[in-house]
This record gives C-alpha cells, sequence and structure tokens, in this order.
C-alpha cells in the first residue's frame, strides 16, 4: 500500500490570505501527481496533472509546484475566496504495473472565512 | 451532459442483502474505477478496469464483486451485505494516456447504508 500524506488535514484562514499545503508521496516509480478540488456534495474535479520534476502549473489564484526527487508537491491559492473552500485531494500515480490507478490523500479541509 | 453517472444515488440495505452499483461513462474511457470514501480514510480503491472485459483487484476489494461487460459500463457488487461497507462509492473513469493531462472524471457518488 503507497503511502500519501496530506498536511495539514485543516485549515482556516481569512478572506484574503494566501496560503498552501503539502502532498508527500513515494519517490520511486514515479508517473504523475493530481490535486483534486472537492466542494462539499459534489464529485471530485482535477486541477493538475503533473508528470515532470520541477513542474509548474497555474489555474487563476491556484498554482502548484512538484518534486519528484524528494517526494512533494505545494498546491498554493493566493488571495483566498470564500468559494475557494473545499477539501483538496492529492493522488500519487505509479508507473509500470500500477499504471493507471491513483492512491490518494486523505485531503485538507480549507475553510476560508469572509 | 457527457460525464459519469452512478446509480442509485442513496440506498439502504439490510445485513446479508445483495445489490449492484451502476456506473456508466459516455465519454469512451478505456480505465474505470471504484472508490469509497471514509470519514478519516480518503478515497480507497476495490476495484478498477483497464478495458472491455478485464477487471483486477485495488486495496481493499474484499466483499465486492465487479464487471465491465461493456466499455462505457462498470458494476460493482455487494453479494452478503456487511455493516462495515456502509460508505459513499464513487466510480471515475479516464482516458488511457490522456489521464496525465486531464485527470480522473468521477460520478457523484452512492451513499449506501447497511444496517
Amino acid at each position: 500500500i503507497l503511502n500519501v500524506e496530506q498536511s495539514p488535514q485543516s485549515l482556516h484562514v481569512q478572506e484574503g490570505d494566501s496560503t498552501n499545503f503539502t502532498c508527500s508521496f513515494p519517490s520511486s516509480n514515479f508517473y504523475a501527481l493530481h490535486w483534486y478540488r472537492w466542494e462539499t456534495a459534489k464529485s471530485p474535479e482535477a486541477l493538475f496533472v503533473m508528470t515532470l520534476n520541477g513542474d509548474e502549473k497555474k489555474k487563476g489564484r491556484i498554482s502548484a509546484t512538484l518534486n519528484t526527487k524528494e517526494g512533494y508537491s505545494y498546491l498554493y491559492i493566493k488571495g483566498s475566496q470564500p468559494e475557494d473552500s473545499a477539501t483538496y485531494l492529492c493522488a500519487f500515480g505509479a508507473g509500470g504495473t500500477s499504471y493507471g490507478k491513483l492512491t490518494f490523500g486523505q485531503g485538507t479541509i480549507l475553510t476560508v472565512h469572509p | 451532459n457527457a460525464g459519469v453517472t452512478q446509480t442509485p444515488k442513496f440506498r439502504v440495505l439490510k445485513t446479508g442483502q445483495s445489490m449492484t452499483l451502476l456506473c456508466a461513462q459516455d465519454m469512451n474511457h478505456e480505465y474505470m474505477y471504484w472508490y469509497r470514501q471514509d470519514p478519516g480514510m480518503g478515497l480507497r480503491l476495490i476495484h478498477y478496469s483497464v478495458g472491455e472485459g478485464t477487471t483486477a483487484k485495488g486495496e481493499v476489494p474484499d466483499g465486492y464483486n465487479v464487471s465491465r461487460l461493456k466499455k462505457q459500463n462498470f458494476l460493482l457488487g455487494l453479494e452478503s451485505a456487511a455493516p462495515s461497507q456502509t460508505s459513499v462509492y464513487f466510480c471515475a473513469s479516464s482516458s488511457t494516456g490522456q489521464e496525465i493531462f486531464y485527470g480522473y472524471t468521477f460520478g457523484s457518488g452512492t451513499r449506501l447504508t447497511v444496517v
């Protein structure tokens, strides 16, 4: 069983604050690292998929970085808004015989207070 | 709308009863997955399929069976439900090779309670 850890488990910030969370994953047999946003009562939606060491992705105020050699990824949200409140999941994709499967972390629950 | 459709959305079963959860996708995706989501546990892979007629075990397969007779459908069966199978079940799909760019597409979930 692969170990994918996310920290912190939950986070409360004020509107306008910038924040970041961490995803740790195995540094061997890396294939891809996914980030998903999961709003209450909805399905997870893909934010980013990263495959190369040093990858940086950006979508509006949200960005992510990837370090495959040390096995971590950061998700950044600049100027948080109440609509950013959600659970953010990362998922690790291994290569070889595990290709196509993702192992998810437990998620970081973000609450942005107006 | 294109996507992944799960039925039913809610179900209450008595211990020992059986049921089948249906997942249907209209995106011509090769890969399909069943996950369960429990508080504090995250999403855990039950079974998955890499193409029509194929299935494989995931992290927590015990007590479940699956079938992929048609490319667009992936069925999850509980032969004899147990309270430990109370959970929210999510189906997802992805396209071979493209999942590295687009990620998984998830269904809306099935909330199952076994009493």
